[in-house]
C-alpha cells in the first residue's frame, strides 16, 4: 500500500531533550515536506525538500532542522524542544513529475508532540 | 502575499442538507486549488483539485468545487450531508514555479446534526 509512516504516532517531552520524528514513503516521491497544524493557522510548512540531499526551509524552520539522505526517509529533528513547539506535525511527499504542481500530496497520519 | 482564507471557523448542518464551504485566495497567477479533508486522528485526503480547464470539478464522496477566477475563490460544495462527512476541511494552494509551495487555509471544521 502507498503509505507515508511517521513515528511516534504521540509523544511528550520535556523543555531541551532533543527527539527526532522519522518519515518514510514508499512511493519513490521526490519531493517531501513537513507541516505543523495548529488551531485557527491550518497547515505551516516547516521543511521541505526537492530531492536527496536538496532541502529547504518553509514559513515556519526556526528551532527544526531535517535531513534526507535517502529517498524514502526524511526525519525532522528537535534539537531543543520548547513548549511552542507543541503541536501536531505531519509528513507528506508528493511526485514531481508531470504537471508537478498538481500533484497531489500525500499526508502521514500524524505525530502529536507536546513539550512539557 | 499569498494568502487562503476560509472565513468560516466552523459549520453546523443538518444531515440531508446542503453544503457549502468557502475558500478566497490571494496569488497573482492562476493557482493549482485543492481540498483535503481531515477525519479525526488522521492524516488529510483529497477531496478535489483544479489546475485547468472545467472551472467546475467533481471530487469523492459526492463532493464539488467551482473556481471563480473573477472572486479568487474554490467553494467546496455538496448537495446532501451525511453524518459521516463530519470533518475538518482545508482549501489549498499551489504557488510558485511549478507549484511547488502549497498554502493552507486555517480550516473549516463541519459538524452535522441528526
Amino acid at each position: 500500500e502507498a503509505q507515508v509512516t511517521q513515528n511516534p504516532r504521540y509523544l511528550i517531552t520535556v523543555t531541551g531533550k532533543k527527539l527526532t520524528v522519522t518519515c518514510s514513503q514508499n512511493m519513490n516521491h521526490e519531493y517531501m515536506s513537513w507541516y505543523r497544524q495548529d488551531p485557527g493557522l491550518g497547515l505551516r510548512q516547516i521543511y521541505y525538500s526537492m530531492n536527496v540531499e536538496v532541502t529547504d526551509k518553509g514559513d515556519v524552520p526556526e528551532g527544526y532542522k531535517v535531513s534526507r539522505k535517502e529517498k524514502r526517509n526524511f526525519p525532522l529533528i528537535l534539537e531543543s524542544p520548547s513548549p511552542n513547539q507543541t503541536s501536531l506535525y505531519f509528513c507528506a511527499s508528493r511526485w514531481t513529475g508531470g504537471l508537478a504542481g498538481a500533484n497531489v500530496l500525500t499526508f502521514g497520519a500524524g505525530s502529536r508532540l507536546t513539550v512539557l | 502575499a499569498q494568502s487562503v482564507t476560509q472565513p468560516d471557523i466552523h459549520i453546523t448542518v443538518s444531515e440531508g442538507a446542503s453544503l457549502e464551504l468557502r475558500c478566497n485566495y490571494s496569488y497573482g497567477a492562476t493557482p493549482y486549488l485543492f481540498w483535503y479533508v481531515q477525519s479525526p486522528g488522521q492524516g488529510l485526503q483529497l477531496l478535489l483539485k483544479y489546475f485547468s480547464g472545467d472551472t467546475l470539478v467533481q471530487g469523492i464522496k459526492g463532493f464539488e468545487a467551482e473556481f471563480k477566477r473573477s472572486q479568487s475563490s474554490f467553494n467546496l460544495r455538496k448537495p446532501s450531508v451525511h453524518w459521516s462527512d463530519a470533518a475538518e476541511y482545508f482549501c489549498a494552494v499551489g504557488v510558485g514555479t511549478g507549484g511547488f509551495k502549497t498554502i493552507f487555509g486555517a480550516g473549516t471544521r463541519l459538524f452535522v446534526k441528526a
